[in-house]
Parts: structure tokens; C-alpha cells; sequence
């Protein structure tokens, strides 16, 4: 089985600072997906970025970047100019390359203070 | 379009009762997925539908728990003979199985479900 570990429970940002959340996983498979969703307090999980683990460059989606090492079977989300809306839980997920079912880590708590 | 939808968005039930959540798809999505998101276990895969059929139900984490689709779209999650343990927030999810394995998932807002 894969695990997903977050190692921050919590984090607190200022505005339009820069924050790295971190992520570790284990797993034998050699090709696999990874994920960042973010959910606010509305409950909904919104994808915030994605990764393929056979490419080697890093995936950016605007503000946000990953830092993909995956000898390390690390994988932090970079959040740049932090905004008050970015205030939200974060997960980091797995999925297997021929799998469906996301594996979830437990989550950090991302305060962003004005 | 609309996204992903649930219903009731919150519940509260005594232990003992019968409790029946619903999903609706994002519309033209195939594959539709139930998690169960709790403070002691994080977020937990449940079920994962492929048009009406369930491939893999492994997830369920007791016979009380059930789960269907009809006609390709809406998936009821039943509870049966609810207990506290049971209190959780539960997430539905729909992609479109289009057999590309890097959909994306769509969430919808959760169901919170308090037993008593």
C-alpha cells in the first residue's frame, strides 16, 4: 500500500510571501501520478496541480510549482505571493498509473494572514 | 456546466438509523467515486463506479455500508444501522472515464454527516 505524509499540520503565511508545504509518500510502483487539492471551508476539493512521476520537469500552474524529487519520493507544493483566498486545507494524494483511487495524505492547515 | 452535487448537505441521525446520501455527476462523467473524510482517518476511498457497476468496492469499511448508480448518473451511498463511529464528512467525486488515467477528479462539497 502507498502512504502520503504531510509533516505539517498547520502553516502560516503573510500576504504575498512564499510558502513550500511539504509532502513525502512511499511506494514501490516506478510510474504513478501525485497531487495537490486544496479545500476551503466550503468543503469542496479543488485540484490544484498535478504530476506525472516519468516527467522530470516540474509541474507549475501560475502561482503555484511543485518540487518533485523522486528519488527522494518527495514532492512539496510552492505557493508564491500568497493570497488571503489561499487560506485553505491542502492534501497531497497519489494515485497509481493504472489506478483510480486517490491516496490522501492527512492534510495541512494554510493560514494566510494579511 | 454545473458541477458535482450533493445531497443533504448536512445530516444529523440517531445510531441505529438508516441514512441515504446522494451524489449527482458532473453531466457526461462516467466514473463516479466515493471517499469518507474523518478527523481520526483522513480521507478514505470507498467506492469507485464505472457507469452503473462497481469494479471495486473495496473501501467499504463494513456490510452496513452500500452503495449504487443508476442509469449512469446519480449513486446513493446507504448506511445501514448507523453508529458514531460513522460521523464523517462523505465526498462524492466524478471524472470521465474517458480510459485516460490522468483525469482529473471533481469533487463535490461533502455531505456532513453527526450520528448521535
Amino acid at each position: 500500500a502507498q502512504t502520503v505524509t504531510q509533516s505539517q499540520p498547520e502553516m502560516s503565511v503573510q500576504e504575498a510571501e512564499t510558502v513550500t508545504l511539504s509532502c513525502t509518500y512511499d511506494t514501490s510502483e516506478n510510474n504513478y501520478y501525485l497531487f495537490w487539492y486544496k479545500q476551503p471551508p466550503s468543503r469542496q476539493m479543488i485540484l490544484v496541480i498535478r504530476q506525472e512521476a516519468y516527467k522530470q520537469q516540474n509541474a507549475t500552474e501560475n502561482r503555484f510549482s511543485v518540487n518533485f524529487q523522486k528519488a527522494a519520493k518527495s514532492f512539496s507544493l510552492k505557493i508564491s505571493d500568497s493570497q488571503l483566498g489561499d487560506t485553505a486545507m491542502y492534501f497531497c494524494a497519489f494515485m497509481k498509473i493504472d489506478g483510480y483511487a486517490l491516496n490522501f495524505g492527512k492534510g495541512t492547515s494554510l493560514l494566510v494572514t494579511p | 456546466g454545473a458541477g458535482v452535487s450533493q445531497s443533504p448537505s448536512n445530516k444529523v441521525t440517531e445510531k441505529g438509523k438508516d441514512v441515504e446520501l446522494r451524489c449527482d455527476p458532473i453531466s457526461g462523467h462516467t466514473a463516479l467515486y466515493w471517499y469518507r473524510q474523518s478527523l481520526g482517518q483522513g480521507l478514505e476511498f470507498l467506492i469507485y463506479f464505472q457507469g452503473n457497476s462497481a469494479p471495486d468496492k473495496s473501501g467499504l469499511p463494513s456490510d452496513r455500508f452500500s452503495a449504487e448508480r443508476t442509469g449512469g448518473s446519480v449513486s446513493t451511498l446507504t448506511i445501514q444501522r448507523t453508529q458514531q463511529e460513522d460521523s464523517a464528512v462523505y465526498l462524492c467525486a466524478s471524472s470521465l472515464g474517458s480510459g485516460s488515467l490522468q483525469e482529473t477528479q471533481y469533487f463535490g462539497p461533502g455531505t456532513r454527516l453527526l450520528v448521535l
